[in-house]
C-alpha cells in the first residue's frame, strides 16, 4: 500500500522568496506522483505530475518538483512566490496496479507574507 | 462553464436525517469519484465509478450509498447522518481509470461542506 507524508503542515514565506514544500512517500512498487493545489473555498487543481522519464517536472504557475527515488521524495519548489500562491498544497501518489486511486498527504498550508 | 459541479455547496442538517449531494461533470469523462476531506484536511477516497460501474468502495459505512444514473452524474446519498460525517465532500472525474496516463488528470468540484448538528 502507498502512503504520503508531508512533514510541514504550515509554511510561511515572504513574497518573492523561494519555497520548498516537502513530500515523502512509501510504496513497495513504482509510483506516479502528483502535486495538487487547493485555493480557499475551491476544489483541487493539478499543479504537476511525475509518471516516468525526467525526474525534474515543471508545472503550472512556475512550480517544479523533483522525483528522487533513493530518498522516496517529491519536493515541490518555486524560486519566487507571489501572494496569489497562498493556498493548501497536497502531494499524492498512485501506482500502476491500483492506478485508479490517489492517496493524498495531509497537506501543507503555504502562506505568502507581503 | 464549470467542469465538475456539486450541489449544494453548504449543507447543515441534524443528526439522523438523510441527505444527498449531487455531482455532475460535463467533461465527457468515464470515471467519477467521491472523496472525503476531514477537519485536518486529510483527503481520502470513498468511491470510484467507471462507466456507471462501482470500481472502488473503500471502508465506508453502509449509510453512504453512491448512485450513478449515467456517466455524467455521481450522487452521494447519506442515511442517518452522524456528527462524525461532518466534513467536506469532493466529487472528481477523470478521463481514465488510471492516473498513470499522460493525459489523465482528476478534475475536482468545489466541495460540499456538510455540517451535522
Amino acid at each position: 500500500a502507498q502512503s504520503v507524508t508531508q512533514l510541514d503542515s504550515q509554511v510561511p514565506v515572504f513574497e518573492e522568496a523561494p519555497v520548498e514544500l516537502r513530500c515523502n512517500y512509501s510504496s513497495s512498487v513504482s509510483v506516479y506522483l502528483f502535486w495538487y493545489v487547493q485555493y480557499p473555498n475551491q476544489g483541487l487543481q493539478l499543479l504537476l505530475k511525475y509518471l516516468s522519464g525526467s525526474t525534474l517536472v515543471k508545472g503550472i504557475n512556475g512550480f517544479e518538483a523533483e522525483f528522487n527515488k533513493s530518498q522516496t521524495s517529491f519536493h515541490l519548489r518555486k524560486p519566487s512566490v507571489h501572494i496569489s500562491d497562498t493556498a493548501e498544497y497536497f502531494c499524492a501518489v498512485s501506482d500502476p496496479f491500483g492506478a485508479n486511486n490517489l492517496f493524498f498527504g495531509t497537506g501543507t498550508r503555504l502562506t505568502v507574507i507581503p | 462553464d464549470t467542469a465538475v459541479s456539486q450541489t449544494p455547496k453548504y449543507l447543515v442538517t441534524q443528526m439522523g436525517n438523510d441527505k444527498s449531494i449531487k455531482c455532475e461533470q460535463n467533461l465527457g469523462h468515464d470515471t467519477m469519484y467521491w472523496y472525503k476531506q476531514d477537519s485536518k484536511k486529510f483527503l481520502k477516497i470513498m468511491f470510484s465509478y467507471n462507466n456507471k460501474e462501482l470500481i472502488i468502495n473503500e471502508t465506508v459505512p453502509n449509510r453512504f450509498s453512491p448512485k450513478s444514473p449515467d456517466k455524467a452524474h455521481l450522487n452521494l446519498h447519506i442515511n442517518s447522518l452522524e456528527l462524525g460525517d461532518s466534513a467536506v465532500y469532493f466529487c472528481a472525474s477523470s478521463s481514465h481509470q488510471s492516473f498513470g496516463t499522460e493525459n489523465t488528470e482528476a478534475f475536482f468540484g468545489q466541495g460540499t461542506r456538510l455540517t451535522v448538528v
